[in-house]
């Protein structure tokens, strides 16, 4: 098994550019979820799914759309890049209950 | 709001030496608690977890944490840091209830030879 996977690893982008971020899992996960890590703030969640075609808002959702048409694809789109969203994005899944989070390796994003 | 603290930062301490990482939460119900770590350029990998059955939970790599109701706290251990403990240390909340973690801000660890 691959576990979770990110695509891409790195990425530089100008402001106002658009991209969206793949994540993927094949261990058939209900939940998956995207967060940003900055220095000395921890991990910070910006949208999650409960399942197949569901998205919520986390705690830092402004400037990000998701989608979640497939159980093993959870999708983080950026629609118009500004600089506050250099970071490093993480996805993860779990399966439910106290089950715990797996993570992928991290996307670095910058945006110029 | 849930919230996690971890208190310090940066953390040194001598290879061989006892290591303890502190974490607090704030809820007045007792959650799932989580440790996990992250070594350069990685993604985070689990330690151990509270799933409110014993209150000392043993993990990889020689860790272990206590989980004290009264002190809010689930402070990380090990009895002697090797140079590979070297990392980023996170700890995590999650209600019982509920479908979201809450991360603390981490704690880098350094292991001086």
């Amino acid at each position: 098994n691959a576990g979770v996977t990110q695509t891409p690893k790195f990425r530089v982008l100008k402001t106002g550019q658009s991209m969206t971020l793949l994540c993927a899992q094949d261990m058939n996960h209900e939940y998956m979820y995207w967060y940003r890590q900055d220095p000395g703030m921890g991990l910070r969640l910006i949208h999650y799914s409960v399942g197949e075609g569901t998205t919520a808002k986390g705690e830092v959702p402004d400037g990000y759309n998701v989608s979640r048409l497939k159980k093993q694809n959870f999708l983080l789109g950026l629609e118009s890049a500004a600089p506050s969203q250099t970071s490093v994005y993480f996805c993860a899944s779990r399966e439910g209950g106290p089950d715990t989070q797996y993570f992928g390796p991290g996307t670095r994003l910058t945006v110029l | 709001a849930q919230s996690v603290t971890q208190l310090g930062s940066h953390v040194s301490v001598s290879e061989g030496a006892l290591v303890l990482l502190r974490c607090n939460y704030s809820s007045s119900v007792p959650p799932y608690l989580f440790w996990y770590v992250q070594y350069p350029n990685q993604g985070l990998q689990l330690l151990l977890k509270y799933t409110s059955a014993a209150t000392l939970v043993k993990g990889i790599n020689g860790f272990e944490a206590e989980f004290k109701k009264s002190e809010t706290s689930f402070h990380l251990t090990k009895p002697s840091a090797h140079m590979s403990d070297a990392a980023e240390y996170f700890c995590a909340v999650k209600m019982w209830d509920g479908q979201n973690f809450v991360f603390g801000p981490g704690t880098r660890l350094s292991v001086l030879p």
